[in-house]
């Protein structure tokens, strides 16, 4: 069974960083695309950011690109979000979720519970 | 960049069947997918490739796409189908991958 469990989420100041996590199992996790989606509250899903499976190739929605990193490390099956330049509207629930292939995965097939990000003074 | 348009709610009676509407430019080139979020919980995919079912969604959920619009249909609709639903795509000329702004199934 694919577990994906989140953490690092939390309340932090306009232009903060912050570092989410995502631990993985149940799959063979370098075999596997993984992406970030967020929900700000009472909204809609938005797609932030995917890394490929081996190649570490990375894509980001416009709306995050220059300030937020993502990265993972196969020898521990985890996956990243460095969080950078913070700002209100990044208030939203991440999600980690698990692509349908290796590389440009047309949808995600498992998701994580989410942790709730905050930004605010 | 690519949008995805669906309607805010829909609404239907238990045991009839809900359709679900997403539309977009030409989406019928395009494979769209399905999930389903219930309250408080995390989104589930239903469909992907526009009509195909992961294991352990029920028969009950289907999908088509054509033109500038794609369908997700529940047929014998339960009281506990009721959540809100997306549909995504991957636009390849963004490289983006987009979700719809969602639909609320109320029953």
């Amino acid at each position: 069974e694919v577990q994906l469990l989140e953490s690092g989420g939390g309340l932090v100041q306009p232009g903060g960083s912050l570092r989410l996590s995502c631990a993985a199992s149940g799959f063979t996790f370098n075999s596997y695309a993984m992406s970030w989606v967020r929900q700000a509250p009472g909204k809609g899903l938005e797609w932030v950011s995917l890394i490929s499976a081996s190649d570490f190739r990375t894509d980001y929605a416009d709306s995050v690109k220059g300030r937020f990193t993502i990265s993972r490390d196969n020898s521990k099956n985890t996956l990243y979000l460095q969080m950078n330049s913070l700002r209100a509207e990044d208030t939203a629930v991440y999600y980690c979720a698990k692509g349908d292939c290796g590389g440009d995965c047309r949808f995600v097939d498992s998701w994580g519970q989410g942790t709730l990000v905050t930004v605010s003074s | 960049s690519y949008v995805l348009t669906q309607p805010p709610s829909v609404s239907v009676a238990p045991g009839k069947t809900a359709r679900i509407t997403c539309g977009g430019s030409n989406i019928g080139v395009k494979s769209v997918h399905w999930y389903q979020q219930r309250p408080g919980q995390a989104p589930v995919l239903v469909i992907y490739d526009d009509s195909d079912r992961p294991s352990g969604i029920p028969e009950r959920f289907s999908g088509s796409n054509s033109g500038n619009t794609a369908t997700l249909t529940i047929s014998r609709v339960e009281a506990g189908d009721e959540a809100d639903f997306y549909c995504q795509v991957w636009d390849s000329t963004s490289d983006h991958r987009i979700f719809g702004g969602g639909t609320k199934l109320i029953v």
